[in-house]
């Protein structure tokens, strides 16, 4: 069964650059895309951006500015970096399997708790 | 303040059917598919209707997903104490480029 396995760093200061992992284990990695979600405490979900196993990306528009998604074929990995964090990026980050083209997330990683503060 | 629009809360006796509403417009829900997402109290989500109104293997078919125009219905029959979690409709938005979702709606079991 496939899951994903995800680490990073989890207290940043503002200014600095949250950067997050994600594995695939047991599954196939070519041939899906794979996104980031996040989730500030107590509120719903924000999608952050997808890519391929080619490396090519989607990022939404809100974020584009500050977000890049990397793959690691070799690894079955796929990467996560925000620059200029500020308090408001503070949430619980998810990587997940999308599902194209009809847009569903169909695996989810466990999430991590990222948290910004001076 | 959210693409979809989802009520706050729900609630409903064990036993009893619930419906929670997802609406949106020509540019995500009625011209896009919709997904639905549990999540339980401090787990991710999972998914529990994808293109508008199929289960994944394993979701019972207790749960079932329905699509008309610009808004979407989840809908829960013999409800559960199991099954109080936040829900979440999901789509894709063709103006904003980006998938969009609900702000979830909390579901009590009384």
């Amino acid at each position: 069964q496939v899951q994903l396995q995800q680490w990073g760093a989890g207290l940043l200061k503002p200014s600095e650059t949250l950067s997050l992992t994600c594995a695939v284990f047991d599954g196939s990695f070519s041939g899906y895309y794979w996104s980031w979600l996040r989730q500030p405490p107590g509120k719903g979900l924000e999608w952050i951006g997808e890519i391929n196993h080619r490396g090519s990306t989607n990022y939404n528009p809100s974020l584009k500015s500050r977000v890049a998604m990397s793959t690691d074929t070799s690894k079955n990995q796929f990467s996560l970096k925000l620059n200029s964090v500020t308090a408001a990026d503070t949430a619980v980050y998810y990587c997940a399997r999308v599902f194209r083209p009809t847009w569903y997330f169909d695996l989810w990683g466990r999430g991590t708790l990222v948290t910004v503060s001076s | 303040q959210s693409v979809l629009t989802q009520p706050p809360s729900v609630s409903a006796a064990p036993g009893q059917k619930v419906t929670i509403s997802c609406s949106g417009s020509s540019s995500n829900i009625g011209n896009n598919f919709v997904s639905w997402y549990q999540q339980l109290p401090g787990t991710a989500p999972t998914l529990l209707i994808y293109d508008n109104n199929k289960r994944p293997s394993g979701i019972p078919d207790r749960f079932s997903g329905s699509k008309s125009g610009t808004s979407a219905t989840l809908g829960i029959t013999g409800l559960q104490t199991g099954d109080e979690a936040d829900y979440y409709c999901g789509t894709w938005d063709s103006s904003l480029s980006a998938v969009v979702f609900g702000g979830g709606t909390k579901l009590t079991v009384l």
